[in-house]
């Protein structure tokens, strides 16, 4: 079965750099959500879409912004980068109705040097 | 705000031991509990729900919320069950979004 599929695996910046992560939701699934994870931390929610709108937004610096799209991918754009940036993105995806699993990609390390 | 706390960093067993591991949570409402594990080298993946009241992999966990936890628990553990587990926690009003605890690096030992 299809999974997310996130682009790219691992990215390398310099400060002061901007860096762009896509992510492609499974088919069918209207909602994305962008975690990010750094070094021995738990996921911290980004911002999540549903249907091409922010539906909740987290602890997502004003440097970076987000999008989803008439195809329901969506890409986080990260600006000004420093070098508390360096983690792990995770982007899930899932169905809009109740509760519903969420299923992640396997997510885009960032290093910024 | 919610909050969820995995007291144990690291659990290591032998395997064909019992393992327990901990999570507590903090919210007035009524959230939906999960389990998520994360293989080495792999994406997370869901584990347990708490709505679904089912075991997978010989994993069971059961909501408490008199005490506010939701315990994983396994009575036999294999060697297959080295990972990372990250309780978390969403409810309706939070659109979806997880909030995850610590989490807990299981090793099982030969």
């Amino acid at each position: 079965a299809a999974g997310v599929i996130q682009s790219p695996r691992h990215l390398i910046k310099e400060k002061r750099e901007t860096a762009t992560l896509k992510c492609y939701p499974i088919p069918r699934h209207d909602t994305v959500y962008w975690y990010q994870q750094g070094p021995g931390q738990d996921p911290q929610f980004l911002i999540s879409f549903y249907e091409k709108m922010q539906s909740d937004k987290g602890s997502i610096p004003d440097r970076f912004s987000a999008q989803q799209f008439s195809d329901y991918h969506s890409e986080l754009n990260m600006s000004s980068l420093e070098l508390g940036d360096s983690a792990l993105y995770f982007c899930a995806s899932s169905t809009h109705e109740g509760v519903n699993e969420q299923f992640f990609g396997p997510g885009t390390r960032l290093t910024v040097l | 705000a919610q909050r969820v706390t995995q007291p144990e960093k690291l659990l290591s067993v032998f395997k064909g031991a019992p393992v327990e591991l901990k999570c507590n949570y903090s919210y007035s409402g009524s959230p939906e509990l999960f389990w998520y594990v994360q293989y080495s080298r792999q994406r997370l993946q869901l584990l347990l729900r708490h709505i679904s009241r089912e075991s997978i992999k010989g994993f069971t966990a059961d909501l408490n919320k008199g005490e506010t936890s939701f315990h994983l628990k396994k009575p036999f553990a294999q060697e297959e069950d080295s990972a990372m587990y990250y309780c978390a926690l969403t409810f309706k009003a939070a659109g979806n979004k997880l909030t995850f605890g610590g989490g807990t690096r299981v090793l099982v030992k030969p």
